[in-house]
């Protein structure tokens, strides 16, 4: 089982739509959690930091459940420019980065 | 600042070569790191460092070698190259522990 798991997609979704995405962490022990976003054939930029209270950055909203053991990524008013890979990331206790295989969001007109 | 750059870009490898991979970082980042990426495995981590002259192994070290001289380049060869490891390659640096990882563009390796 890899130790963080995500849905690849693709979610194809209209502009203007709300779409989330889960991921699931194995490790109980794990100590932060990020959203990277890669764009096709780029580098993973950092998207956003998700905090155990839940924190939102414009249309971006990132929630921690602990007790189930997974993070969240809500995106509202989808543009077109979100069309990316979604790439879900933990970090132990060890300071390493697991990365997930990435969710896959294709935003369409 | 250029940040993190990589080359090349692209690389095509006979299966035996040995070659290197450049990645050098202007931040003065402590920490830097090689990963690869493939197709439905996600980015896995190499080798890497936590400052000059401190290496260790990641989770998928078996045909690379690093070394870290410098805090700005941290480079990573490949002893004899195999077709597994075709691969997209991927150089990060951050400050420190706990902060924020920068990647670079990127190198495609094809080996054939």
């Amino acid at each position: 089982r890899k130790e963080v798991e995500q849905d690849p997609g693709p979610f194809n979704v209209p502009e203007g739509a709300t779409v989330a995405f889960n991921c699931t962490y194995s490790n109980s022990a794990s100590q932060s959690f990020f959203w990277y976003r890669q764009d096709c054939r780029k580098e993973p930029k950092l998207l956003m930091s998700v905090y155990s209270s839940g924190n939102e950055d414009g249309r971006f909203t990132a929630q921690l459940n602990r007790a189930s053991q997974y993070i969240s990524l809500l995106i509202r008013d989808s543009k077109l420019s979100d069309s990316a890979t979604y790439l879900c990331v933990s970090r132990g206790n060890t300071d390493k980065l697991i990365f997930g295989t990435g969710t896959r969001l294709q935003v369409f007109p | 600042n250029a940040g993190v750059t990589q080359t090349p870009k692209f690389q095509v490898l006979k299966t035996g070569q040995s070659m290197t991979l450049q990645c050098a970082q202007d931040m003065n980042h402590e920490y830097m790191s090689w990963y690869r990426q493939d197709p439905g495995m996600g980015l896995r981590l190499i080798h890497y460092s936590v400052g000059a002259g401190i290496t260790d192994q990641g989770e998928v070290p078996n045909g690379y070698n690093v070394s870290r001289s410098t805090t700005e380049d941290f480079p990573l060869r490949l002893l004899s190259a195999a077709p597994s490891q075709t691969s997209v390659y991927f150089c990060a640096s951050r400050p420190g522990q706990g902060y924020e990882q920068y990647f670079g563009p990127g190198t495609r390796l094809t080996v054939t």
